[in-house]
């Protein structure tokens, strides 16, 4: 299957502060990215879909001013949590696209002190 | 509205006992059934892609089945190494949209 890399894998962030997610496609062009959010034991929760050069569209209830998605190239998004707080703590997946199939990055375990 | 049901939510097994996995959907205009393997603290890692009733995929010990409104993964002879939530996924039929997932069922495999 297609490698989608996440990064970092864990990260541990200061109350207010503001924490980036990368997520790449390496060894395909994907047009469409998801961000995803995961609480313990639950399944994936839909966050926002990311389009190449467009603004993301975010799922009602997520924050956009919260949760920053650029998708400046079409191997890359980034998810910027903004002012981070300890509720903001979860497990982050992206996935990317290609034709109809979704391959998922690592995750990234988001620890707000 | 586009539902995915998985069941049971946990299964115990004991290695060598088979078993199978169910996800019911309801989406109109299906463009793929997707099966996953997440292990806890990682991302889905995929399985299988199924696009149409009666397809059939198997990857060692797993293989996947598909309805017109449900697919099994049937997991024969499991090892303890199989272990992990199995998350379904359907395709709804509009292009760049997201999978609708099912809430997985947590696969446990004792020796």
């Amino acid at each position: 299957g297609a490698v989608v890399s996440q990064h970092p894998s864990r990260v541990i962030c200061k109350s207010g502060t503001s924490v980036k997610i990368e997520c790449r496609s390496l060894d395909f062009q994907a047009t469409t990215m998801f961000w995803y959010r995961q609480f313990p034991k639950q399944s994936l929760m839909l966050m926002a879909t990311s389009n190449e050069g467009s603004k993301a569209t975010y799922e009602q209830g997520v924050e956009k001013d919260k949760f920053l998605i650029n998708h400046a190239s079409l191997t890359l998004s980034t998810l910027t949590v903004t002012s981070a707080h300890p509720e903001d703590s979860s497990f982050y997946i992206c996935s990317a696209s290609r034709a109809t199939e979704a391959f998922f990055g690592q995750g990234t375990r988001l620890t707000v002190v | 509205e586009d539902q995915v049901t998985q069941s049971p939510e946990a299964l115990r097994l004991q290695e060598g006992e088979s078993s199978s996995l169910n996800c019911s959907y309801t989406v109109s205009g299906l463009r793929g059934l997707f099966w996953y393997r997440q292990d806890p603290g990682k991302g889905p890692e995929f399985l299988f892609t199924l696009y149409s009733a009666g397809e059939e995929k198997e990857k060692e010990r797993l293989k996947a089945t598909l309805t017109k409104k449900e697919s099994f993964l049937h997991i024969t002879a499991p090892k303890p190494e199989d272990s992990a939530t199995y998350l379904c996924a359907v395709l709804g039929p509009q292009a760049g949209t997201a999978l609708i997932f099912g809430k997985g069922t947590t696969l446990s495999v004792s020796s």
